[in-house]
Formats: C-alpha cells, structure tokens, sequence
C-alpha cells in the first residue's frame, strides 16, 4: 500500500475560485515533504518545502499547510486561473527515502 | 544537476507492437522508483514502484508490466501495446531533500 494518499483524484474548479487539495501519509520518521506542479506532458516542479517544525508556507497563491501529528499536508490555491490548471505531487521524505503520493488533478475552468 | 535520464523523449508504435522504456539514476544507491502515466486529459497515475531490485509493486491492473534489473535501472515494458497505452510516462526517484523526475516521454499508439 502506497504510504501518500492524496485527494481529490481529480478537480474541476471555476477561475478565480479557491480549492483545496489533500495529501494523508503514513511515512515514519518524517523528515519533510514537498508539493509539486506537473504541466501536462512537463515534469514537475517543486513548489514548496516544509520539515516538521513548519506549519505553512505559501508560494504565491500557493498556500501549504503541514500537521505532522495527524500526518497530514494541504495545499491551497487562492484565485485560482487557467494556468493553474496542472497535477499536482505530494512527495514525502522519511528516513531518507522518499514516497510518492499519486497526484490531484484540478483542471480550472473560465 | 541531471542525476536521471528517462528515453526515449518520443515514440511512436503501432497496435500491437512491443515496448521498452528505460530510466537509469545516478548518484545514489537503493532509491525507491516510480513509473507514472498521464493519459490526455488526466491526472498522473502512479503505475508501479519498486524499493529494490526485482521488487515491483503494481497500482492498477493493465497492460504494462515493470522490470528493476538493476539497482538504479527502471524498466517499463509490454508485449503488446494497446491504444489506450497513449500518454506521457514518467519516471521518478527521491534522495533526501528532493525528488527527481525524468523528462518524461510522450508515447503515441497508432
């Protein structure tokens, strides 16, 4: 069983909304974990960092968020517009190795 | 610095027709690796992962199977390819602090 779920699977949202994406991991010792952008047929991109001592970092409109009591990450996308329409990673790191989650897609609509 | 390298960028093959996809690491030992597909239109999809050589862990049920032969070499294969099988298929491995995609390659079934 994978140690990332994410969730939504998939997210269809208007432009200019706000959404919310999911990332649950079972990965233990935690180390940090990263969220990243794939544009469709790119690889992706790191967005951003956090180790355990941190609770949010925003890049731009990207907002994450990190419990690492309940084992728990979310990335928020404020306003969102077309071009933010991607999959989005969450990568865990836990004694120096790294797991995968599946990605959310959001696709956002005008 | 470029430590994995996914080829080919571009294939295309008829109904039917077998296929190899190799990823290759470099600078490490014993990382964990993941093959990934985007269908047009869709999210990625985690299709296997290994966590050392001959251990593979299939997602999904599908035409594709993988091979680790070696220990930094990811092989995605099939006897015999489906239309379905179209898409981008990428390949992944962590150290520490990141992750590491390949370039990805855009497979096209005719």
């Amino acid at each position: 069983k994978n140690q990332v779920e994410q969730s939504p699977q998939s997210l269809i949202i208007l432009e200019g909304k706000n959404c919310t994406l999911q990332c649950n991991y079972t990965v233990s010792p935690f180390s940090n974990l990263r969220w990243y952008k794939q544009d469709t047929g790119r690889g992706p991109v790191s967005l951003t960092i956090m180790t355990f001592s941190e609770n949010t970092k925003s890049n731009g409109r990207y907002t994450a968020t990190l419990d690492a009591d309940t084992k728990q990450s979310s990335l928020h996308i404020t306003a969102s517009q077309l071009s933010d329409s991607a999959s989005y990673i969450c990568v865990v790191n836990g004694n120096n190795r790294l797991a995968f989650g599946k990605g959310n897609q959001v696709v956002v609509i005008p | 610095s470029q430590t994995i390298h996914q080829w080919p960028a571009t294939l295309v093959q008829p109904v039917g027709s077998p296929l190899s996809l190799e990823c290759t690491v470099e600078g490490t030992s014993n990382p964990n690796l993941y093959w990934y597909r985007q269908a047009a239109g869709r999210g990625l999809q985690l299709l296997f992962y290994s966590v050392g050589i001959g251990q593979i862990s299939s997602e999904v049920p599908q035409n594709l199977s993988a091979s680790r032969p070696q220990d930094r070499q990811f092989i995605l294969s099939s006897k015999k390819l489906l239309l379905s099988d179209s898409g981008f298929y990428l390949c992944a491995w962590g150290r520490v602090t990141e992750a590491f995609f390949g370039q990805g390659t855009r497979l096209t079934v005719v």
